[in-house]
C-alpha cells in the first residue's frame, strides 16, 4: 500500500522552530514531486511548500517564504520541513502530498498529518 | 483568501444531486485543465475524487463527477449519501503556485 506518514509535529512557542519528517512506503519517492499542506483551524487548505522529484524546484507560499525550508532524501524515501520564527499563523495540521505526476497536478496521496501548535 | 471561491455549504437529502461551484479565473481554472477537487473528512486525510477536471481515480464512485466551463469548475455528486457529508475543496495549478485550493464547501445530507 502507498502511504506517507508525518512526524515531529508538537507544542512549541513564539519564534522557536520544528522539524517535520515525512516517511513514505509502497512506493519509489523519487517518482514524484512532494508537497506539504496545512489546514488551520476552523481554515481552508493551504499549500505551503512543494519540492521536485530532483530538489531542483522548490516553491513557497507568500506566509512561509523566508522562515521554512523543504527538502528531501530520496534515498531514504523521505520529505522535511524546516519551520523557523514560528507564529501563532502556523498553528495547523501539516499534511505531506504527493503529486500524481505524469501530465496531472493534483494530490493522490495522502499522510494523516501532524498537529503543529505554537503558543 | 482564496482566490478560487465556493459556496460555503450546499446540503442535500439522500438521494438527491448536488453541484459545488468553484470560481476562479483566466490565471488558474479557466487557463488549463489542471482542476482537482478533494474529500475532506473531519480527523481524516483529504482525497482525491476527480483530477485534470473529469478523471476519477481507480476506487473512486461513479457519483462523483467534474466539469468546467470558462472559469468555473463544478463537483456533482449523485444518489447522495450519508458518508458524503464532508468539506470538497476544489484546486487548481496556476503560474506561481503549483497548488491552490478553494475556500472550501461543507456538504450536508438532510
Amino acid at each position: 500500500e502507498e502511504q506517507l506518514v508525518e512526524s515531529g509535529g508538537g507544542l512549541v512557542k513564539s519564534g522557536e522552530s520544528l522539524r517535520l519528517s515525512c516517511a513514505a512506503s509502497g512506493f519509489t519517492l523519487s517518482s514524484h514531486s512532494l508537497n506539504w499542506v496545512r489546514q488551520a483551524p476552523g481554515k481552508g487548505l493551504e499549500c505551503v511548500s512543494s519540492i521536485s522529484r530532483g530538489s531542483e524546484y522548490t516553491y513557497y507560499a507568500d506566509s512561509v517564504r523566508g522562515r521554512f525550508t523543504v527538502s528531501r532524501d530520496n534515498a531514504k524515501n523521505a520529505l522535511f520541513l524546516e519551520m523557523n520564527t514560528l507564529g501563532a499563523e502556523d498553528t495547523a495540521v501539516y499534511y505531506c502530498a504527493r503529486d500524481l505526476g505524469g501530465f496531472s497536478h493534483a494530490l493522490d496521496v495522502w499522510g494523516q498529518g501532524t498537529t503543529v501548535t505554537v503558543s | 483568501q482564496s482566490v478560487l471561491t465556493q459556496p460555503a455549504s450546499v446540503s442535500g437529502s439522500p438521494g438527491q444531486s448536488i453541484t459545488i461551484s468553484c470560481s476562479g479565473s483566466d490565471s488558474d481554472v479557466g487557463g488549463h485543465n489542471y482542476v482537482s477537487w478533494y474529500q475532506h473528512r473531519p480527523g481524516d486525510a483529504p482525497k482525491l475524487l476527480i483530477h485534470d477536471v473529469t478523471v476519477r481515480p481507480s476506487g473512486v464512485s461513479r457519483r462523483f463527477s467534474g466539469s468546467k466551463s470558462g472559469n468555473t469548475a463544478s463537483l456533482t455528486i449523485s444518489g447522495l449519501q450519508p458518508e458524503d457529508e464532508a468539506d470538497y475543496y476544489c484546486c487548481s495549478y496556476t503560474s506561481v503556485s503549483p497548488f491552490v485550493f478553494g475556500s472550501g464547501t461543507w456538504v450536508s445530507v438532510l
